[in-house]
């Protein structure tokens, strides 16, 4: 299966600021997808980050809070805007890779906003 | 309609003994229901998968077996181990994860003492 590289791991962030979470996949993907999971919650899905156009957000989701890019195959990223402590979370990168039909994830970038 | 129902939100099993863990759905069209397990500082990771053409799916000490009738399936971990230890996701999707979201649980922290 896909290996994803996620960066930062982790991050003490202002109230604020914004932070980009890079994703970087050793193989081309078909799907890549960003989730979040705020602490002992499940796992919520953001958006489908798709190749070389905007964004799928889910509801409850917006593109001026999570701007979300994928210029390629292989990686995509996304921004926590205007953080505030709420966003305290770990962001969650996953894909499925061509021909495989198993959603795979990242080992997280985990976020505490001060 | 298109949530799915996790339950128990923790369970603790002695070495050795048997952890299920059941989810409930509401949407008739799901047809694809896997299992994740996710170790802290990890991302989830596929543990096992069903169709709802069979009632049973079994890989090593793990097992899903699947109502549809009732719009059910559960996990059974066999001879639990400390090893186990984890939080359990259960999930549905209407096709397969390239061409459709996956719908997580509320997710399961199993501990297993020695």
């Amino acid at each position: 299966s896909a290996v994803i590289s996620q960066k930062p791991s982790r991050d003490i962030c202002q109230r604020g600021t914004s932070l980009t979470i890079q994703c970087q996949v050793d193989s081309q993907v078909t799907m890549m997808f960003w989730y979040r999971q705020q602490p002992g919650q499940s796992l919520t899905l953001i958006a489908t980050a798709n190749q070389g156009s905007e964004a799928t957000y889910e509801s409850g989701f917006v593109i001026d809070k999570f701007p979300i890019s994928r210029p390629n195959l292989t990686f995509s990223t996304l921004t926590v805007s205007n953080m505030s402590p709420e966003d305290s979370s770990i962001y969650l990168c996953s894909v499925v890779g061509a021909g495989a039909n198993v959603l795979t994830f990242g080992a997280g970038s985990r976020l505490t906003v001060l | 309609q298109q949530q799915v129902k996790q339950s128990p939100q923790s369970l603790i099993v002695q070495k050795g003994g048997i952890s299920i863990i059941n989810c409930a759905y509401e949407n008739t069209a799901f047809d694809y229901f896997p299992w994740y397990q996710q170790f802290p500082g990890k991302g989830p990771a596929l543990l096992i998968a069903i169709r709802p053409d069979v009632s049973e799916k079994k890989e090593g000490r793990f097992t899903i077996s699947f109502n549809k009738s009732a719009k059910q399936f559960s996990l059974h971990i066999m001879d639990s181990q400390p090893g186990d230890s984890a939080t359990y996701f259960c999930a549905a999707s209407m096709n397969e994860p390239d061409t459709d979201k996956l719908i997580f649980g509320t997710g399961t922290r199993l501990q297993v003492f020695p």
